[in-house]
């Protein structure tokens, strides 16, 4: 059984770097078969993609988010990592880790969550 | 790259059929054949019920179909039921390999 399990802050200070994990079990973030992304979802809004990252540490981003987002793995610790830049309020949003399958190498679809973890930017 | 277009609600009877568009351009939907459509419960995570327009995964229900003409998708829900009011909302592969969601429709059945 694949699981996902977001952690970090859940409080984050204006202008500072939001930084969260995603532990992943049940499945080898180095087996090369998925991606590995992050999602947010601000209160009673949409999702929102943030990025995803391959076991190469091959990366890709929203454009929207590219200049203040860095996605990390560590393949010994079956983890990968998000650190988002100079927050603001408009940040604050559930955030999600999910695998995505890929089919020729093409991101397909979203298979398994994590629960998401709640990140509030405030002072 | 702006985001997908989706109705905010929709609403349909129990055992009706109700269909959700998805409206992306020439640079997502229109071009690629990667869009999925996620079903969310309030509180809980994203649920993928199709993938690639129109196949779904093992264990959802077939009441749930999809399909593409041009640059919009949608999403058929047949037989309507009670466990089916949630929120839906697709998502595309498009240029320079990114991933744009909708915005999500909320479906009340009535």
């Amino acid at each position: 059984q694949v699981q996902l399990q977001e952690s970090g802050p859940g409080l984050v200070k204006p202008s500072q770097t939001l930084s969260l994990t995603c532990s992943v079990s049940g499945d080898s973030i180095s087996s090369g078969s998925h991606y590995w992304t992050w999602i947010r979802q601000p209160a009673g809004m949409g999702l929102e993609w943030i990025g995803r990252i391959y076991v190469s540490g091959s990366t890709n981003s929203s454009p929207s988010l590219r200049s203040r987002v860095t996605i990390s793995l560590s393949t010994s610790k079956n983890q990968f990592s998000l650190e988002l830049r100079s927050v603001t309020a408009a940040d604050t949003a559930l955030y999600y880790c999910a695998r995505m399958t890929m089919s020729g190498g093409v991101p397909d679809y979203f298979d398994y969550w994590g629960l998401g973890i709640l990140v509030t930017v405030s002072s | 790259q702006s985001g997908l277009t989706q109705p905010a609600s929709v609403s349909g009877s129990p055992g009706q059929s109700i269909t959700i568009p998805c409206t992306g351009t020439s640079s997502d939907v229109g071009t690629y054949n990667f869009v999925s459509w996620y079903q969310q419960h309030p509180g809980k995570a994203p649920k993928v019920i199709i993938y690639e327009v129109s196949q779904r995964p093992s264990g959802v229900s077939n009441r749930f179909s999809g399909s593409k003409s041009g640059n919009t998708a949608s999403l058929t829900i047949s037989g309507l039921q009670a466990e089916d009011e949630a929120d839906y909302i697709c998502c595309s592969y498009g240029s320079a390999s990114t991933l744009v969601f909708g915005g999500g429709t909320k479906l009340t059945v009535l």
